[in-house]
């Protein structure tokens, strides 16, 4: 069983179209996150859930909105896309502040867009 | 936002020879966590260790040892006799414990040539 699992793995889209990834997480962990890291390789936060309840939320368009319909889901749907959005998305969990923090991630969907 | 820096962009090194990945973090916290994660050619991010505030002690694990140095606030991986496997990207990241929130370095390019 994954643990983290995210779909789809690759989405080849065009400019304008709206699309989603979806995050599942199995372990009972309370955080969910969504990373994006782009060609560089830089892995930078968009979001952060604790318990359904959005707690970070970095500079990221308001394009892109996250979704968390349980504890144990998190979505990102991703409105008017740009060629800009193209990138590898991590959604990631961890179990609830007061323990270590460690992160367990998904493999990442990759997003091109055309 | 406080920063993660790993200043090395890419490293290149021949099998066999040591390498030592740099990584300083600021922090307001009293309470955090660093860890290393390793992204291998394939794409998926791999823990590697966890060290909390509170352990200076250093850590070794077979040819990887990780030196936590909280006066220069610095938590560097070295890498003893490196092999072509070790070829990863290589990221250094803090947990901050008051808000749940785990930022990266922009990662150190490491490639081992036979």
């Amino acid at each position: 069983d994954t643990a983290v699992s995210q779909t789809p793995k690759y989405l080849v889209t065009q400019m304008g179209n709206d699309k989603s990834i979806k995050c599942e997480q199995n372990l009972g962990h309370d955080t969910m996150y969504w990373y994006k890291q782009d060609s560089k390789k830089f892995l930078k936060i968009m979001f952060s859930y604790n318990n359904k309840e959005l707690i970070i939320n970095e500079t990221v368009p308001n394009r892109f909105s996250p979704k968390s319909p349980d504890k144990a889901h998190l979505n990102l749907h991703i409105n008017s896309l740009e060629l800009g959005d193209s990138a590898v998305y991590f959604c990631a969990s961890s179990q609830d502040r007061g323990l270590s923090g460690e992160l367990f991630f998904g493999e990442g969907s990759r997003l091109t867009v055309l | 936002a406080q920063k993660v820096t790993q200043a090395q962009t890419e490293i290149s090194v021949v099998e066999k020879e040591d390498v030592t990945l740099d990584c300083v973090y600021e922090t307001r916290d009293t309470t955090y966590y660093l860890f290393w994660y390793k992204q291998p050619p394939s794409g998926e991010l791999v823990f590697l260790i966890r060290r909390n505030s509170f352990d200076e002690q250093n850590e070794i694990s077979g040819r990887y040892s990780w030196n936590f140095q909280k006066s220069t606030s610095s938590f560097n991986f070295t890498i003893t006799a490196s092999q072509v496997v070790d070829s990863a990207v290589y990221f250094c990241a803090r947990w901050s414990y008051n808000n749940n929130d785990m930022r990266f370095g922009a990662g150190t390019r490491l490639t081992v040539k036979p």
